[in-house]
């Protein structure tokens, strides 16, 4: 299973485009890269999904380099609402055990 | 939007005690998962089922824990002899994965079932 590295924790004000990367240097070429969003006390939940290139979603972009070594999560002009604990997912074939690791605690201040 | 739905939402029970957690999985999706977590720690993976067997366990998943899907609905986790450590949320899974081989699944997750041992 290929590993994933994020910052522990960001800050970041209202109305910033907020930018978080994960590195998966031994990521597998079969392996999508998925990031959930968790609010505490609630299950995570589903962000957005890529493999190469750039993804867009109505809630986030996912910018994937060439080498796939790193993808960097994109929330357009963040809200307070989007405070919560990102998590970077990178699935094995087959996706029967998705790892998730510590996070990233973002935190949006008025 | 559909949605996985668990029940109870809060489980005390005592010591030694066999608590039995219960999940409605989007109704369409075939894989279905538990998860734990323990109070400001990760989202440990548990358990994988698929076709009415299990797919995948992790470590933690030990002779205590079984799964069932006794209907055509329910998913359970059953804890036969609960320890102080199995105090955690307990979160159910259902994924868009099909039966062959997916890398791009997408899990939806239910809102947890926080249980306290006593």
């Amino acid at each position: 299973l290929a590993k994933t590295t994020q910052p522990i924790s960001m800050d970041s004000y209202e109305g910033q485009e907020v930018n978080i990367t994960c590195s998966h240097n031994n990521i597998a070429t079969n392996d999508y890269i998925t990031w959930y969003q968790q609010f505490p006390s609630q299950g995570p939940r589903f962000i957005i999904q890529g493999y190469k290139t750039k993804v867009t979603n109505e809630v986030a972009s996912l910018f994937i380099p060439a080498d796939r070594k790193s993808s960097t999560l994109s929330l357009p002009r963040v809200s307070l609402s989007d405070t919560a604990v990102y998590y970077c997912l990178v699935g094995a074939p087959g996706g029967n055990k998705l790892v998730f690791g510590a996070g990233t605690i973002l935190r949006v201040k008025s | 939007e559909p949605e996985v739905t668990q029940t109870p939402s809060h489980q005390v029970t005592q010591m030694g005690q066999e608590v039995i957690l219960r999940c409605v999985p989007i109704s369409n999706h075939l894989y279905f998962y538990w998860y734990r977590q323990i109070l400001g720690q990760k989202v440990e993976f548990l358990v994988s089922f698929y076709n009415n067997e299990i797919s995948e366990k992790s470590e933690i998943f030990d002779d205590q824990f079984s799964v069932e899907r006794p209907d055509g609905s329910n998913f359970t986790l059953k804890i036969r002899s609960t320890k102080l450590e199995d105090s955690a949320m307990y979160f159910c899974a259902s994924s868009t994965r099909t039966a062959s081989l997916s890398t791009n699944e997408k899990l939806f997750f239910g809102s947890g079932t926080q249980l306290s041992v006593l």
